[in-house]
């Protein structure tokens, strides 16, 4: 594809909900990572994949987060009994090895009311 | 850990004028270093970067980029802005090391705002 690719934009649940986010990365890519960008904030390091591997989560916030690559290209963020303070636009960055640029996608906007 | 610092959260300024975005970093290892910027419900996209060699980057559309070893800075600066450059500016780095995630280190973003 011609960029990352982010499912769905905008995420409304209800406190205590589980929600799945969903990134296609750029063909090929290796490389994959997730962040959390909170309202007015830089964008926050949550995990990174090396191909199907997990391979750093020292930035997942809580045992609630769950991220997985099973095959190496798609990768799904899950949390589970979202809680108010995880609203934030939860970002995917993909990149053809661990020293190149990352190609940012548009980001899911998660509301939790 | 490393950890970067953009003093200003918002400028304004004038179309045609110049402007400087400030960023400065803290880390105990060499890193690379980065400018996204971030329109309206977009993600990020990368702007310029600093990987070796000159210390002065530049990117297509006329934004430079100097890095400052002594200072530990690395400013963005634009000569003569315009309209379209409204958005939000974010310095980032990752550090230099066999082994690591290579993830950013995202500063806490400067909103440039162009007036006419």
């Amino acid at each position: 594809g011609a960029g990352v690719s982010q499912s769905p934009r905008y995420k409304v649940a209800k406190r205590g909900q589980d929600v799945a986010l969903r990134c296609d990365p750029i063909s090929g890519h290796v490389s994959l990572f997730w962040y959390q960008q909170a309202l007015g904030q830089g964008p926050e390091f949550l995990t990174y994949f090396q191909n199907e591997a997990q391979l750093d989560k020292s930035g997942l916030p809580s045992d609630r987060f769950f991220a997985e690559r099973p095959e190496g290209s798609v990768s799904t963020l899950k949390i589970q009994r979202t809680q108010q303070e995880d609203s934030a636009v939860y970002l995917c960055a993909s990149s053809l090895g661990m020293s190149q640029p990352q190609h940012f996608g548009d980001g899911t906007r998660l509301s939790i009311l | 850990a490393q950890s970067v610092t953009q003093l200003d959260s918002q400028v304004p300024v004038f179309e045609e004028a110049p402007v400087e975005l400030r960023c400065n970093y803290s880390s105990s290892v060499s890193v690379y270093l980065f400018w996204y910027v971030q329109y309206p419900n977009q993600g990020l996209q990368l702007l310029l970067k600093y990987l070796s060699g000159s210390t002065l980057v530049e990117s297509i559309n006329g934004f430079e980029a100097e890095f400052n070893k002594s200072q530990t800075s690395f400013h963005l600066r634009k000569p003569s802005v315009h309209i379209s450059d409204t958005a939000e500016y974010f310095c980032a780095v990752t550090l230099i090391s066999s082994g690591s995630a290579r993830q950013l280190t995202f500063g806490s973003g400067t909103q440039l705002t162009v007036l006419p």
